[in-house]
């Protein structure tokens, strides 16, 4: 099994709609979640950290589900700019991060 | 605030080549640095990572090597460059203990 799996879509999504995805991961004592994005061709960049309590920065919404081991990123008001792969890390300790393979996502006009 | 450098941005080179990429931190301190790699349509392997100067742990057996000479630079090797090590090569730093990864702007290999 995987450490961390991701469905690879694509999401293909109108503008203004709302678009969601998941991250499983499969160690139990991982202790930090995060989401990145990354454009084609490009470096992936941090979008957010996930916390156990759900977090959310402006349209974005992230959260934790520890009891079922996923976390989960939610587009409001999808924008074309918000084309890209998503990527969760599951970090276990000061050095062992793990990447999903990363969820497309396609914003049409 | 901390950038990462680094480069070449593009490079391409032929089998049986060596190879040399180099990667700078500045505005931290003893960060934690990586290389990854990511070939075309696949997600980001992890090659090496380091905890400090001159400590290396290396994650996937290869013809790469890693060296950490100075404290925020971060150098990836090969003696001769197979087709297969063609990818994006992405260098990312970050601080010590449960911290996200910030990365460069990676390079582009192409081993002809």
């Amino acid at each position: 099994r995987k450490e961390v799996e991701q469905d690879p879509g694509p999401f293909n999504v109108p503008e203004g709609a709302t678009v969601a995805f998941n991250c499983t991961y499969s160690n139990s004592a991982s202790q930090s979640f995060f989401w990145y994005r990354q454009d084609c061709r490009k470096e992936p960049k941090l979008l957010m950290s996930v916390y156990s309590s759900g977090n959310e920065d402006g349209r974005f919404t992230a959260q934790l589900n520890r009891a079922s081991q996923y976390i989960s990123l939610l587009i409001r008001d999808s924008k074309l700019s918000d084309s890209a792969t998503y990527l969760c890390v599951v970090i276990l300790n000061d050095y062992k991060l793990s990447f999903g393979a990363g969820t497309t996502v396609t914003v049409r006009a | 605030s901390q950038t990462i450098h680094q480069w070449p941005a593009t490079l391409v080179q032929p089998v049986g080549s060596p190879l040399s990429l180099e990667c700078t931190v500045e505005g931290t301190s003893n960060p934690n640095l990586y290389w990854y790699r990511q070939a075309a349509g696949r997600g980001l392997q992890l090659l090496f990572y380091s905890v400090g100067i001159g400590q290396i742990s290396s994650e996937v057996p290869q013809n790469l090597s890693a060296s950490r000479p100075q404290d925020r630079q971060f150098i990836l090797s090969s003696k001769k460059l197979l087709l297969s090590d063609s990818g994006f090569y992405l260098c990312a730093w970050s601080l010590q203990g449960r911290s996200p990864l910030h990365f460069g702007n990676g390079t582009r290999l192409t081993v002809t």
